[in-house]
């Protein structure tokens, strides 16, 4: 089963605008990370942050943590049409089990 | 340095045979991982391997195996195709950080 749930599991914006999207995962992390995937390829790194972080930023991409929740949200600012892709969280188990579970991922849609 | 390859990118096979796939980590990577990933089920993790030992194994039959070698490539092999094996099969390999790099995937059809 997987561990984290996204929500929403579609979004379709404007281009310029922001984008959020949320995560929610069942048992203790060591830490998340979030992919982009883009029409069925490989998935593509975007951040990881550790269980100790509560915010954390990349160019365009802001990642927030709140563990006491067991949620976390990705917020690109000023949305491109190349960030349409489907936005997955992973989360890597506090024993360093080192195999990420993932969540059923966000589509995100960014219109011209 | 060259990222994580997966070679077939594609693949058909008929029900009851078994294929065998390849991924090649980023060179110093000890560390690869499988996942399936398919519509139903999502991404789901197979196994890992690190210096050729497996140290973790998913929720999946043993008709999926894999094997790493010395030079830190690794194989899956899935015996006995069924229907429900068609599935893009993501490679991901990591050196001491947690951040997995993954490869482009390699997508299996079973007809």
């Amino acid at each position: 089963s997987q561990q984290g749930e996204e929500d929403p599991q579609a979004l379709s914006i404007q281009e310029g605008e922001n984008a959020t999207m949320n995560c929610s995962y069942k048992t203790s992390i060591n830490n998340l990370q979030w992919y982009r995937q883009n029409s069925g390829r490989g998935l593509v790194h975007l951040i990881l942050i550790r269980s100790n972080e509560r915010e954390k930023h990349s160019g365009r991409l802001r990642v927030t943590l709140d563990t006491s929740k067991k949620s976390s949200s990705l917020l690109i600012t000023a949305s491109r049409a190349a960030d349409t892709a489907s936005y997955f969280c992973a989360t890597d188990g506090i024993q360093g089990a080192q195999k990420l579970v993932f969540g059923q991922g966000t589509r995100l849609t960014i219109n011209p | 340095k060259a990222g994580v390859t997966q070679t077939p990118r594609y693949l058909i096979k008929t029900r009851g045979q078994q294929v065998t796939l390849s991924c090649s980590p980023i060179s110093g990577h000890r560390s690869v991982s499988w996942y399936q990933q398919t519509p139903g089920q999502g991404l789901q993790f197979l196994f890992e391997y690190f210096s050729e030992t497996q140290r973790n194994k998913g929720n999946f039959p043993g008709r999926f195996s894999g094997r790493q070698f010395s030079n830190s490539r690794s194989e899956m092999n899935v015996s006995t195709l069924e229907l429900g094996d068609s599935a893009l099969y993501l490679c991901a390999s990591r050196e001491e950080s947690d951040t997995q790099y993954f490869g482009p995937g390699t997508r299996l059809t079973v007809l």
